[in-house]
């Protein structure tokens, strides 16, 4: 298993409120993502780094911003949780060394209420 | 429409079934392609990867790809219970953003 960990595992907050999901690797990988996943929809990019301190913007960027000031923490924020951001979220890495192919964490389980 | 198209089924075969699965796409910059399996409630694990077109097998799993016709597809041989899981298609281009797109997923039972 890539050395990938996300928490918290699970969490539910309120309305309105900030959170932060946590992703760490032990890998030393370049490139690191985070993914939600929802019914019908599959996997969505939401950002992703190709570096410290760089990030960029996915397809569901909206209501959610990044930071990583360090090869092995990658941090999504909810700036104000919805209800519409109740969902799985996935962190996954990447050094394309093998291809562009992307190994994935076990997942953040969030519900806002 | 969707840059890349799965069927969600469920899928539902008796063991010992070759399974079909497949994916169409429409971005033709997509060069890598991956098949990903995930259990319920885990993260997707990586199962196949092909770059370009052309086949790949691994045990009794063989993946395909047709960029002329944008199609790709992963064969199950001798499909057993512990196949039962969702399967997403995955690609992405050579250049540009490093992520890849997906697929919604085929849900997959095997019967025993």
């Amino acid at each position: 298993d890539a050395g990938i960990t996300q928490s918290p595992r699970h969490k539910v907050t309120e309305t309105g409120t900030p959170v932060t999901l946590r992703c760490h690797q032990t890998e030393n990988h370049r490139y690191m993502y985070w993914y939600r996943q929802d019914p019908g929809h599959g996997l969505r990019l939401i950002h992703y780094s190709y570096g410290v301190k760089d990030t960029d913007k996915g397809e569901v960027s909206d209501g959610y911003s990044v930071s990583r000031s360090k090869t092995e923490d990658f941090l999504l924020t909810l700036e104000s949780a919805t209800s519409s951001q109740t969902s799985v979220y996935f962190c996954a890495i990447s050094d394309f060394g093998s291809g562009n192919t992307i190994y994935f964490g076990e997942g953040s389980w969030l519900t806002v209420v | 429409q969707k840059e890349v198209e799965q069927d969600p089924g469920p899928l539902s075969v008796p063991e010992g079934a070759i399974v079909s699965l497949n994916c169409t796409y429409s971005n033709s910059a997509f060069q890598y392609f991956m098949w990903y399996r995930q259990y319920s409630r885990k993260g997707p694990e990586l199962l196949m990867y092909t770059y370009s077109s052309g086949n790949k097998e691994d045990g009794r799993f063989t993946a395909q790809v047709d960029k002329s016709s944008k199609y790709i597809s992963l064969f199950i041989r001798d499909s057993q219970p512990s196949d039962s899981a969702t399967y997403l298609c995955a690609m992405s281009a050579n250049t540009g953003r490093r992520a890849l797109t997906f697929g919604s997923g085929t849900r997959l039972q095997v019967q025993p």
